[in-house]
């Protein structure tokens, strides 16, 4: 069964530093979704790819985070500097589209981001 | 706005007791609703999801929802609790008037007691 896949799992940073994570979503999946899940909180969506075209990033820091999707395929999101409330497990999903809200959202295993 | 209500955010049942996860939803239009489990360390997994056909909705793994305009709920049970059903539970609410983002509760951690 196709999954979508993140690296890396966990990741230990000191804030200041520069961290990137990357997301390869099911294969055939034109909308990729950032997630951001704070420790005993639902997750928060940071920002929404439909193919190569950001579609929503309303809830993206922009002074310090950074997302790309190049070739529509697979995506990077970056945070510079990281800061201790960083500290978060990050989703990458994936779904067929945007457009159908019934489509479901495959999610991956997630980042477990550690800031110190 | 759209917005979910988890009600609890920690149930613990017996194993082979009901589980009762519950979820309440605002929304101006009519939404589509979800619920996700998810193990520790792990991503969302779909239980089920309610497209406005069947009220009744029934998931994977003995999971059911039932919609309820009147009271705006979506309600998770399952007849008889394992003890591999011990997770977080996060119910969900996606609608036109917000882009169609997907807005989760706060989650539901279910204990099951051999």
């Amino acid at each position: 069964e196709a999954e979508v896949a993140q690296s890396p799992r966990y990741k230990i940073t000191e804030k200041s530093q520069a961290v990137a994570f990357w997301c390869d979503p099911i294969s055939g999946h034109a909308t990729l979704y950032w997630y951001r899940q704070i420790l005993g909180q639902g997750p928060e969506l940071l920002v929404q790819f439909q193919d190569e075209s950001v579609v929503d990033d309303s809830q993206l820091p922009k002074d310090r985070f950074s997302a790309e999707r190049l070739k529509g395929v697979d995506s990077t999101l970056k945070i510079q500097p990281a800061e201790l409330g960083d500290s978060a497990m990050y989703l990458c999903a994936s779904s067929l589209g945007g457009g159908d809200l019934s489509y479901e959202q495959y999610f991956g295993p997630g980042t477990r981001l550690t800031v110190t | 706005a759209q917005s979910v209500t988890q009600l609890g955010s920690h149930v613990s049942v017996s194993e082979g007791a009901l589980v009762l996860l519950r979820c309440n939803y605002s929304s101006s239009v009519p939404p589509y609703l979800f619920w996700y489990v998810q193990y520790p360390n792990q991503g969302l997994q779909l239980l089920l999801k309610y497209t406005s056909a069947a009220t009744l909705v029934k998931g994977i793994n003995g999971f059911e929802a039932e919609f309820k305009k009147s009271e705006t709920s979506f309600h998770l049970t399952k007849p008889s609790a394992h003890m591999r059903d011990a997770a977080e539970y996060f119910c969900a609410v996606r609608g036109y008037n917000q882009g169609g983002k997907l807005i989760f509760g706060q989650g539901t951690e279910l204990s099951v007691k051999p």
